[in-house]
């Protein structure tokens, strides 16, 4: 069946730092990948996705290249602010279809 | 932001009691999720719903059922409680495009539900 997994968290880092995120996949088919973002006491929102081979998603300095090769949709920041604090999801969404399967998620803590 | 809410927000209950939690959407989605959120899981889905009166399990129904009557409100019901669903629960919804479904999902604010 279709999985996703992602980095175990938490993960800390000092203002202004780099963030990789790592999130694996597995499907069937040609999913939809979505990272989305929960910050405290807050259900989950998107963050930015990707419907097809080599798109990438962006959103908010964040980035995402969808790598059918390896199946793999890692998030990455290239300088990150107390403000991204929050749990991260990597998700994938079989296409045609409205089921989503989310990772665990990864819990950002950022050090002013 | 996506017209979601959920109530209650939180809610104490004690083992064996049924409980009813509400989702109502003013976005006229056709589709809408019921997920529990527990540390280490990330979301597992419980139930969904793809039009009034159509509804399917996911992968953790076990002890509980849905109810959709109207496009907008999906009640989750958890029969009798137990201290395993001690749990927050999230409300999702998401629609379709022409020629297509679109995936992306919409969450309501939550609900802590903690079972005594």
């Amino acid at each position: 069946g279709n999985s996703v997994t992602q980095m175990e968290g938490p993960v800390t880092l000092s203002e202004e730092a780099f963030l990789t995120i790592n999130c694996t996949y597995t499907a069937t088919g040609y999913p939809s990948l979505f990272w989305y973002v929960q910050y405290p006491g807050e259900g989950l929102q998107l963050l930015l996705k990707a419907t097809k081979a080599d798109d990438k998603g962006s959103n908010k300095g964040f980035e995402a290249t969808y790598r059918k090769e390896t199946t793999s949709f890692h998030l990455e920041k290239g300088s990150v602010q107390v403000s991204d604090s929050a749990v991260y999801f990597c998700a994938l969404s079989e296409g045609g279809g409205f089921k989503t399967i989310f990772g665990a998620g990864t819990r950002l803590f950022v050090k002013a | 932001d996506a017209g979601i809410t959920q109530s209650p927000r939180h809610k104490v209950t004690e083992t064996g009691t049924p409980v009813t939690l509400r989702c109502h959407q003013t976005e006229n989605h056709r589709y809408m999720y019921w997920y529990r959120q527990d540390p280490g899981h990330g979301l597992r889905l419980i139930h969904y719903s793809y039009g009034v009166k159509d509804t399917d399990k996911g992968e953790v129904s076990d002890g509980y059922s849905v109810s959709r009557s109207k496009t907008e409100d999906f009640l989750l019901t958890l029969e009798s409680a137990t201290s395993s669903q001690t749990s927050v629960y999230f409300c999702a919804i998401s629609d379709s495009l022409a020629g297509g479904i679109n995936n992306e999902q919409f969450f309501g604010p939550g609900t802590r539900l903690t079972v005594l």
